[in-house]
């Protein structure tokens, strides 16, 4: 059964640092992974996708890493903001239906 | 220009109740889901439809029942509403499941509070 866990749990850091996001997955037979971010009492929005031939993926000052075999992906932001803040989830699906299973999230404060 | 919206927002009822929420996507997407926000904030699949049939039922308590009239709508009908189904309720859209780049695209979500 796949498990997906997201470390730490709670980040906070002073603006501007780069930061580093982890997750991990049990399973490493994995159709995709997604990074999302949610804001209080919003909904996800999608911020990168990475199919499970791909290493990498970029947008802007995020970049998302992916390895399979041992499991994990990381998602880096460069250059933090105070409008980084939020919780970040890590989720990754099969190819049985496209269920996503995510993580507990990473909520990341950045302070000014 | 919404991509992917829900109806109600919110929704406050009583124990026993049947509700209803609505989801609607105009992506031209093939298929949605229904994910649950627990009050720890932990994200659980509940249905996905493809094309209007069902392909995932996680395990959901039959009280619960999806309905997909068509492609671009994908209804949850609750009936005899527990204190337990207190929740965020999250819909969602992407391309056909199974291809290679389906990315998911989420609702702001439907605030459930039973009574």
């Amino acid at each position: 059964k796949q498990e997906v866990t997201q470390i730490p749990a709670a980040l906070s850091v002073p603006e501007g640092e780069n930061l580093v996001l982890n997750c991990s997955f049990t399973d490493s037979a994995i159709y995709n992974l997604q990074w999302f971010r949610q804001d209080p009492g919003k909904g996800l929005t999608s911020l990168l996708l990475i199919q499970s031939s791909q290493r990498e993926q970029t947008s802007g000052r995020l970049n998302a890493s992916l390895d399979k075999s041992s499991g994990r992906s990381t998602l880096y932001i460069a250059a933090s903001q105070p409008g980084d803040s939020a919780t970040y989830l890590c989720a990754v699906s099969d190819n049985q239906g496209g269920k996503l299973i995510f993580g507990q999230g990473t909520e990341l404060s950045v302070k000014p | 220009d919404t991509a992917v919206s829900q109806t109600p927002k919110y929704l406050v009822t009583q124990m026993g109740n049947d509700k209803s929420i609505k989801c609607e996507q105009n992506l031209g997407h093939d298929t949605m889901y229904w994910y649950k926000q627990d009050s720890k904030k932990f994200l659980k699949i509940m249905f996905s439809y493809n094309n209007k049939e069902l392909i995932i039922n996680e395990t959901v308590p039959n009280r619960f029942s999806p309905k997909s009239p068509d492609k671009a709508h994908l209804n949850l009908h609750i009936n005899s509403l527990e204190l337990g189904d207190s929740a965020v309720y999250f819909c969602a859209s992407s391309r056909l499941a199974g291809e290679a780049y389906n990315e998911q695209f989420f609702g702001p979500g439907t605030r459930l509070t039973v009574l």
